[in-house]
């Protein structure tokens, strides 16, 4: 069973516009942690964002917030105002405690911020 | 910068010869990993390493083998390449924050 849902393969939106891309996540442990990470058209992965289990409040920071919900297993992605640099795959992953910290990978989704 | 190198970063080879892929950090972190990205796949990990000579499967390690001989060097081959290896290859490590970060890939072509 896939750990790491996102079930948004391909968003367009235009320049300016908000978009929040979704990531749903199963495991059994009490203790994980979720990521965000970004990869731009260069390839390169980006680190974004980590979140412990225990920790629900939001974060935001500049342009970018997320929202981590126990209840619907979910952490999501908000982009506000978005940029043609904001273009690129964004991955959502999962690390469960006592694993060798091994991540669980989304799919990804393909952002295109249209100018 | 977490200070991660791979060579090479592109190589073309044929199928059924050896290939070896090396990851190099410069930090000194304990864990070490090797995913491929695959379109429709994310990254997938093939093998991960928690110390010198300690390593362990992922989930998609059949027809990888991986060496760790020294903190810095993390070693994915490919015994005998096949056409479904090609792939991008990422190697990765995981700070005391438990994030991981990631080498900047190998294009992987078998022809």
């Amino acid at each position: 069973a896939q750990k790491v849902t996102q079930a948004q393969t391909e968003i367009s939106v235009v320049e300016k516009e908000d978009v929040t891309l979704d990531c749903v996540y199963e495991t059994r442990d009490t203790t994980y942690y979720l990521f965000w990470y970004k990869q731009p058209p260069s390839g390169e992965l980006v680190f974004l964002i980590r979140r412990n289990s225990f920790d629900e409040q939001n974060e935001i920071s500049g342009r970018y917030s997320w929202n981590f919900q126990k209840s619907t297993s979910s952490f999501n992605f908000t982009i506000t105002a978005s940029q043609v640099v904001d273009s690129a795959v964004y991955f959502c992953a999962l690390s469960e405690a006592g694993t060798g910290n091994q991540f669980y990978f989304g799919t990804g989704t393909s952002l295109t911020v249209i100018p | 910068d977490a200070g991660i190198t791979q060579s090479p970063r592109h190589k073309v080879t044929e199928t059924g010869t050896p290939v070896t892929l090396r990851c190099h950090q410069t930090e000194n972190h304990r864990y070490m990993y090797w995913y491929r990205q695959d379109p429709g796949h994310g990254l997938r990990l093939i093998h991960y390493s928690y110390g010198v000579k300690d390593t362990d499967k992922g989930e998609v390690s059949d027809g990888y083998s991986v060496s760790r001989s020294k903190t810095e060097d993390f070693l994915l081959t490919l015994e005998s390449a096949t056409s479904s290896q090609t792939s991008v290859y990422f190697c990765a490590i995981s700070d005391r924050e438990f994030r991981q970060f990631f080498g900047p890939g190998t294009r992987l072509t078998v022809l």
